[in-house]
């Protein structure tokens, strides 16, 4: 049981590069989110998933976008990487309303 | 909308000494809670939730919090805290019906002298 597997787990981008970030879990969580983590801001909604074929958007969609055609994969697409985009990023999913999410270990993104 | 605030962004405490992390919320409707840690280079792990019933949730790692409604809070404490509890530590909330959006708190980062 691997849980929620992020990859890659480093990445360097030059500015207006395209570049998706893989989630996979294995829980079968109807649930899954990514999210974005800065220093001092705590973590912030990109986009979530309630289950295949539904997404909708958090706090700052702006610049990303996510697909799920199936329940084990969440993936998270830059469309044009800029630097304001530097940041650690967590896929996390979880079971069931107010179950808590399990976090991957997190893509350490740098655009330079 | 939700908001969540962390009184503290670091808490330095001594080795056996307790410690009390400070949670207060914003919401006009019912809410969960939820406090994470967050180690060195690595993921978030689920320290304990509040979903409803009893306002005095156990955790995990000997860590408890309690909810208090007219106070809007979720404050964490640890009676006697090891160096291994070095970390930081977040509070997070959602709506009972947008659990699936957490709104999260700034973090607090807990530092143990020996």
């Amino acid at each position: 049981n691997a849980g929620v597997t992020q990859t890659p787990k480093f990445q360097v981008l030059k500015t207006g590069q395209s570049m998706t970030l893989q989630c996979a879990q294995d829980m079968n969580h109807e649930y899954m989110s990514w999210y974005r983590q800065d220093p001092g801001m705590g973590l912030r909604l990109i986009h979530y998933s309630v289950g295949a074929g539904i997404t909708d958007q958090g706090e700052v969609p702006n610049g990303y976008n996510v697909s799920r055609s199936t329940t084990e994969d969440f993936p998270l697409r830059l469309l044009s990487a800029a630097p304001s985009q530097t940041s650690v990023y967590f896929c996390a999913s979880s079971y069931n309303q107010g179950g808590g999410y399990t976090f991957g270990s997190g893509t350490r993104l740098t655009v330079v | 909308a939700q908001s969540v605030t962390q009184l503290d962004s670091q808490v330095p405490v001594f080795e056996e000494a307790p410690v009390e992390l400070r949670c207060n919320y914003s919401s006009s409707v019912s809410v969960y809670l939820f406090w994470y840690v967050q180690y060195p280079n690595q993921g978030l792990q689920l320290l304990l939730k509040y979903l409803s019933g009893s306002t005095l949730v156990k955790g995990i790692n000997g860590f408890e919090a309690e909810f208090n409604k007219s106070q809007t809070s979720f404050h964490l404490r640890k009676p006697s805290v090891h160096i291994s509890d070095t970390a930081e530590y977040f509070c997070a909330v959602s709506d009972l019906q947008g659990a699936q959006k957490l709104v999260f708190g700034q973090g607090t980062r807990l530092t143990i002298n020996p």
